[in-house]
């Protein structure tokens, strides 16, 4: 089993839509990191969370220390926000990445 | 100009071919990165350092050599490349006084063996 799980692996949305992307992990941490790829291939940092929740324009995500979970959400989803989402977790100077989820936004 | 350049961007080669993939940054970050991407499979790391001459293993390493002779450079080498290599590589960097793991990457690299 992977420590850092992904759900879903590939999720198409119509523009406007909410979006949620999950992700679990089995290992501690001291952060988790949420990050962007386009299909250029580049990849950003969106997100670092250790707790609770943060937000960025329509970007917001939240984190369960407890549980172990985060997710991202999209708000009023647009077709530039397609790409693929990927969630990693950070601890004592050892990053471990879950496979991506896609994202496709139609208009 | 990006933080973090790779070179070359796209490289099609041969099996048994020499390829070297080389990454610059100007972020003045001490630790630098090496990564594979795959289909369908997270981020895997191949070697790291945390400073000139420093060159530690990752979790993938068999078939891959690094050299880092200067704090913005760090490039890989595929001695000899084979077919299961061909993949996207990212080079990435972080900073030591952060230690929030908060990684900077690359454009990547995308590299065909034949």
């Amino acid at each position: 089993k992977n420590e850092v799980e992904q759900s879903p692996q590939n999720l198409t949305a119509q523009e406007g839509e909410f979006i949620t992307i999950n992700c679990s992990y089995s290992v501690g941490i001291s952060a988790l990191h949420w990050l962007q790829q386009h299909p250029g291939g580049g990849i950003v940092s969106l997100f670092m969370l250790s707790s609770g929740k943060k937000k960025h324009g329509r970007l917001i995500a939240t984190i369960n220390i407890q549980e172990k979970h985060s997710s991202l959400h999209i708000t009023a989803s647009h077709p530039r926000d397609s790409a693929v989402y990927i969630c990693a977790v950070y601890n004592n100077n050892d990053m471990r990445f879950g496979a991506g989820t896609r994202l496709t936004v139609k208009p | 100009d990006a933080d973090v350049t790779q070179t070359p961007r796209n490289r099609i080669t041969k099996t048994g071919k020499r390829i070297m993939l080389e990454c610059s940054q100007t972020k003045g970050h001490d630790r630098m990165y090496w990564y594979r991407q795959d289909p369908g499979l997270g981020l895997r790391l191949i070697y790291y350092s945390f400073d000139v001459k420093d060159i530690n293993k990752g979790e993938i390493s068999d078939g891959y050599s690094v050299s880092r002779q200067a704090q913005a450079k760090f490039s890989l080498s595929l001695e000899s490349a084979i077919p299961n290599q061909t993949a996207l590589y990212f080079c990435a960097t972080s900073d030591l006084s952060a230690n929030t793991g908060e990684l900077f990457f690359g454009e990547g690299s995308r590299l065909t063996v034949l």
